[in-house]
This record gives structure tokens, C-alpha cells and sequence, in this order.
């Protein structure tokens, strides 16, 4: 059965503190890993998707990096307007798999 | 203009009651999702059409049935509504089986 987790579980940074994300995945036939972004009360916003060990991908302050078994969203000196969870998903045959995500907030 | 929208946005309604969700994409996507996520905010799949044809079918009580009139639309309907049903139901499209998917701004379904 695919497998996608997500640690930590949340994590709370001040402005200006750079940090990491984990997800760790085993999924049949992966086709891509997906970074989605999620504001409270909204749906799920793309980010990247990468699709082969040692891939990376850059958007703004965030880095999205892949492994045989793992990706990482690294998060460079974040802003309050970085506070959101972040989804990440390992696509297979037939969908997406989701982690639970990874809560981040942000203070000022 | 929005790519994949859903109606209602909120649905309040009492057990045992038959609801319908309804989405649309505008991006002339082959593949549209149904998505469940709970209060835990863990999301899973229940559905996936391709091309109108249903390709997956998780286990979903037979009560939740959907409907594709067009590779444009993806309609969820519910009967007997139960408690353990209030969720947040996503509606997603993506080109193709296991690419990128873009979802709508979601359904948020309170049975009482």
C-alpha cells in the first residue's frame, strides 16, 4: 500500500528562520512528488512536483528537493504570509497519495 | 476566472437527508477527484473519473454516488446522510492518471 508521511507534525518558526519540512514516501510507480500549500478554509494550491532523485525545484523563499525516499520543502528566512500547511503527495498509478501535512506558522 | 469551482460552498443539513455537490473545471482536464478530508485535515481520495469513465472507486459507502455528464463536470451525491459524513469535500482535475491536480476551493458538509 503507498505511504506518504510528513514530519513534523507542526512546526513554529519566527520571521527570518530558515527550516525544512520532511516527507517520506513509498509509492508504487511513482510518476512525481507533489508539494501543495493549504490556507485555512481553502483548497489545496500547487507548489512543485519532482520527479526524479535529485531533482530541485525553487518558488520565491521555498526549495523543494527529492530522494529515492524522501523530499524536503526547505523554507528560507519565512515571512508571516509563509504560514499555512503544506501538503505533500506521492502520485502512482492510478492518483495522489497525501501525507497528513505539516502545519507551519510563522511570527512576526 | 476560476478553474475548478464547487457549489455549494456550505451545506448544513439534518441525518438521513440526500444531498448533491456540485464541481466544474474550465481547464479541459481529462481527470476529475473526489477528495475527502476529515477533521483531522487528512486528505483522501474516494473517487477519480477519466474521460467520464470511472477509474477508481476507494472504499466509499455505497450510499455516495457520483455523476460525470461531461469531462467538464463531476458531480457527488449523497444519501442518507449520516453524522460521521461531515467533512470537507475537495473537487480536483489534473491532465492525467497521477499529474498534477488542481483542486476547487472545497465543500464543507455539517450533518446534524
Amino acid at each position: 500500500e503507498d505511504q506518504v508521511t510528513q514530519s513534523p507534525e507542526a512546526l513554529r518558526l519566527q520571521e527570518g528562520e530558515s527550516s525544512s519540512l520532511n516527507c517520506s514516501y513509498t509509492v508504487s510507480g511513482l510518476r512525481g512528488l507533489f508539494w501543495y500549500r493549504q490556507d485555512p478554509g481553502k483548497g489545496p494550491e500547487f507548489l512543485f512536483t519532482l520527479y526524479s532523485a535529485g531533482e530541485e525545484k525553487e518558488k520565491e523563499r521555498l526549495k523543494a528537493t527529492l530522494t529515492k525516499k524522501e523530499s524536503f520543502l526547505h523554507i528560507t528566512a519565512p515571512k508571516p504570509e509563509d504560514s499555512a500547511t503544506y501538503l505533500c503527495a506521492g502520485g502512482g498509478y492510478s492518483t495522489l497519495t497525501f501525507g497528513k501535512g505539516t502545519m507551519l506558522l510563522v511570527s512576526p | 476566472d476560476t478553474a475548478v469551482s464547487q457549489t455549494p460552498k456550505y451545506l448544513v443539513t439534518q441525518m438521513g437527508n440526500d444531498k448533491s455537490i456540485k464541481c466544474e473545471q474550465n481547464l479541459g482536464h481529462d481527470t476529475m477527484y473526489w477528495y475527502k478530508q476529515d477533521s483531522k485535515k487528512f486528505l483522501k481520495i474516494m473517487f477519480s473519473y477519466n474521460n467520464k469513465e470511472l477509474i477508481i472507486n476507494e472504499t466509499v459507502p455505497n450510499r455516495f454516488s457520483p455523476k460525470s455528464p461531461d469531462k467538464a463536470h463531476l458531480n457527488l451525491h449523497i444519501n442518507s446522510l449520516e453524522l460521521g459524513d461531515s467533512a470537507v469535500y475537495f473537487c480536483a482535475s489534473s491532465w492525467g492518471v497521477g499529474e498534477t491536480q488542481y483542486f476547487g476551493p472545497g465543500t464543507r458538509l455539517l450533518v446534524l
